[in-house]
């Protein structure tokens, strides 16, 4: 069983700012991870993704996640936020390659960047 | 990347009618597509997995007959909606896992947001 809790649903900063979105995970098994971001009436793309390589990931347009196994989590952070960055973000766990299971998304965290 | 390519991007249809929602793997072969609904401000819903050459698997409480799933080649699956109501309005997100595992993340389409009237 997997499960994804995104412990914020809105996040607001100010441009310029420090972003930190929380993803806390449970797992019964090695999971791979990753974190989307939805713009309004569009798709989900991927930031991106751990697979059990490096726990600290890097992903497109400046962000990063770690994956701390001993706290279940992989927060997203990005140092300095850009009003661009105002998008839905969802954490997701996902079966092992291969496994015909579904993935799980968390409820997913709204940011807001303020000018 | 890997695209998935899904059309319509939007759609407007009257009561009663049916609507096609076709989802494409572009550069990969996908034997399992899934199909999620998402309401507003709200997670994606998984609503079927679309198996290649077999029968959907449908969640609980997703009327197999109203929402027609086929996937019929390794790079297509569709979705019909059926006598289509107001309360179908919603956006639909196709997604697909490369099936050669190389790939673990999921791809998705670009959504279809279907209005009823």
């Amino acid at each position: 069983a997997q499960s994804v809790t995104q412990l914020d649903s809105h996040v607001s900063v100010s441009e310029g700012t420090p972003v930190l979105l929380r993803c806390n995970y449970s797992s019964s098994y090695s999971p791979s991870l990753f974190w989307y971001v939805q713009h309004p009436n569009k798709g989900l793309q991927l930031l991106l993704k751990y697979t059990s390589a490096a726990t600290l990931v890097k992903g497109i347009n400046g962000f990063e996640a770690e994956f701390k196994k001993s706290e279940t989590s992989f927060h997203l952070t990005k140092p300095s936020a850009h009003m661009s960055d105002a998008a839905e973000y969802f954490c997701v766990v996902s079966p092992p390659p291969g496994s015909a299971r579904q993935l799980t998304f968390g409820s997913g965290t709204q940011l807001t960047v303020l000018p | 990347g890997a695209v998935v390519s899904q059309h319509p991007s939007r759609v407007i249809c009257k009561s009663g009618t049916s609507v096609k929602i076709e989802c494409r793997s572009l550069d990969f072969q996908a034997t399992t597509m899934f199909w999620y609904r998402q309401f507003p401000k709200q997670s994606l819903m998984l609503m079927a997995t679309s198996n290649e050459g077999s029968k959907a698997t449908y969640e609980q409480g997703v009327e197999k007959d109203k929402f027609l799933i086929n996937h019929a080649s390794l790079t297509l699956s569709t979705l019909t909606v059926t006598s289509a109501h107001p309360e179908d309005s919603s956006f639909y997100i196709c997604s697909a896992r490369d099936r050669t595992g190389a790939n673990t993340e999921a791809f998705f389409g670009q959504g279809t947001r279907l209005t009823v009237v």
